[in-house]
C-alpha cells in the first residue's frame, strides 16, 4: 500500500542529545514537508523540499535541521538548540503544484518528549 | 501575508444536530482550500479540498463546503452529526506549493 511512515511513533530523548525523526514516502511524490503540532497552534511548518537535495526552511526552523538525499525519504533532526522539543511532528507529502489532485499526506506523526 | 483563521477553537453539538465550522483567509489570489480532520495522536485525513469551479465541494464522511470570496471564507457543513465525528478538524490554504493551517477546531459530539 502506499503511504507516509513516520518512525517511532512515540520517542524519549534526554535534554541536550539530539535525534532524528524517520519519514518515508513510497507515493512517488517530489515535495515533503515537516511540521510541528502543539496544542491551541495548528500545525506549524518546520522545513519543506520540493525536489532532491534542496529544501527550504518554513516558519520555525530554529533548531532543526533536515536532508534530502533520496526522493522518498525526508529526515527531520532535533538538535539541542531547539529550546522547546517536545510536540507531535508530522511528516507530508504532496505531488508536483499545478496538478488537480494536489493535496498533502500526512504519517500518522511522532510524540517526541524530551526529559 | 497569507494566513488563515479559524475563529472557533471549540465546538459542541449534539448527535444528529448540524454543523458549520467556520473558516478565513488571507490571500491575495485565488487559493488552493482543504479541510482535513484529525484524531486523537493520528495524523491528518483529507475531507474535502476546492481548486476551481463549483463553488460547493463535497467531501467524504457526508462533508461539505462553500467558497465564497466575497467573503474569504471556506466554511465546512454537515447537515447531521455522528459521535464518530468527534475530532479536531483544520482549514488549510495553499500557497506556493506550501500548506499553512489555522489553529483548529476541536469538535465534541453529545448523545
Amino acid at each position: 500500500d502506499g503511504g507516509i511512515t513516520q518512525s517511532p511513533k512515540y520517542l524519549f530523548r534526554k535534554e541536550g542529545q539530539n535525534v532524528t525523526l524517520s519519514c518515508e514516502q513510497n507515493l512517488n511524490h517530489d515535495a515533503m514537508y515537516w511540521y510541528r503540532q502543539d496544542p491551541g497552534q495548528g500545525l506549524r511548518l518546520i522545513y519543506y523540499s520540493q525536489i532532491v537535495n534542496d529544501f527550504q526552511k518554513g516558519d520555525i526552523a530554529e533548531g532543526y535541521s533536515v536532508s534530502r538525499e533520496k526522493k522518498e525519504s525526508f529526515p527531520l533532526t532535533v538538535t539541542s538548540a531547539q529550546k522547546n522539543p517536545t510536540a507531535f511532528y508530522l511528516c507530508a507529502s504532496s505531488p508536483p503544484e499545478g496538478q488537480e489532485n494536489t493535496e498533502a499526506f500526512f504519517g500518522q506523526g511522532t510524540r517526541l518528549t524530551v526529559v | 501575508a497569507q494566513s488563515v483563521t479559524q475563529p472557533d477553537i471549540h465546538i459542541t453539538v449534539s448527535e444528529g444536530a448540524s454543523l458549520e465550522l467556520r473558516c478565513n483567509y488571507s490571500y491575495g489570489a485565488t487559493p488552493y482550500l482543504f479541510w482535513y480532520v484529525q484524531s486523537p495522536g493520528q495524523g491528518l485525513q483529507l475531507l474535502l479540498k476546492y481548486f476551481s469551479g463549483d463553488t460547493l465541494v463535497q467531501g467524504i464522511k457526508g462533508f461539505e463546503a462553500e467558497f465564497k470570496r466575497s467573503q474569504s471564507s471556506f466554511n465546512l457543513r454537515k447537515p447531521s452529526v455522528h459521535w464518530s465525528d468527534a475530532a479536531e478538524y483544520f482549514c488549510a490554504v495553499a500557497p506556493a506549493h506550501k500548506l499553512i493551517f489555522g489553529t483548529g477546531t476541536r469538535l465534541q459530539v453529545f448523545p
